[in-house]
């Protein structure tokens, strides 16, 4: 059954902690993506990864990491020097054509720092 | 990064009414696309438009890709409670470009 899995569904960290949030697909897909949503707002690239060790910034790549060491996953840290972390997270993955209409979605990560 | 202007930001309506809503722009793109969120999940992709002009049809949605470029449309017929959620546009200029997304527009159905 092909899909994007992301984990936790719903994490709590305490304000200073690092946290990761996974992403796994079994699309082969070759292009990742991570996006934040928050309340009344589209959703806005944080990181983007065309290829297995090459990533590229997105819009608001500041106080986030990533790392792209497999083709199928594509783990994003949230690090302490994000200043408002508490987001609903979405990761999602296309070919590197990038037709738009084959980028395909998880069903997201809710973080809430306390 | 640009977004694209959607509008209404939300809506509340009667089972069985008709829907609008619509996505501006000040930049041309050459793909629009349609999405539905459910909360707490991921979007799913509802239509893609390709062409200038082009209207295309899933079941009771139907989208238009504007005549300028910038902007689309979408509309829902004889609305159920199942199309609550958050519907969002997409632009890409290019393909291999990022997309570009709207704020979205909840819609709340009325049994």
């Amino acid at each position: 059954d092909g899909g994007i899995t992301q984990s936790p569904k719903y994490l709590f960290r305490k304000e200073g902690q690092n946290v990761t949030l996974s992403c796994e697909q079994n699309l082969n897909h070759d292009a990742m993506y991570w996006y934040r949503q928050d309340p009344g707002q589209g959703l806005r690239l944080i990181y983007y990864s065309q290829i297995v060790n090459d990533f590229q910034k997105g819009d608001i790549a500041e106080g986030y990491s990533v790392s792209r060491e497999k083709k199928e996953s594509f783990p994003l840290t949230v690090t302490s020097a994000q200043k408002n972390p508490t987001a609903f997270y979405l990761c999602a993955s296309s070919w590197t054509s990038g037709r738009a209409d084959e980028q395909f979605f998880g069903p997201g990560t809710r973080l809430t720092v306390l | 990064g640009q977004q694209l202007n959607q509008s209404p930001q939300s809506m509340f309506i009667q089972e069985g009414e008709d829907v609008s809503m619509n996505c501006t722009s000040s930049s041309i793109f050459n793909t629009w696309l349609w999405y539905k969120q459910d909360p707490g999940e991921g979007p799913v992709l509802l239509i893609a438009l390709y062409k200038a002009g082009e209207l295309t049809s899933n079941g009771r949605l139907t989208a238009q890709f504007g005549i300028t470029r910038k902007d689309s449309f979408l509309n829902i017929s004889a609305s159920i409670p199942s199309d609550v959620g958050i519907y969002f546009c997409a632009g890409q200029y290019n393909a291999g470009n990022m997309l570009t997304f709207g704020g979205g527009t909840r819609l709340m159905v009325k049994p």
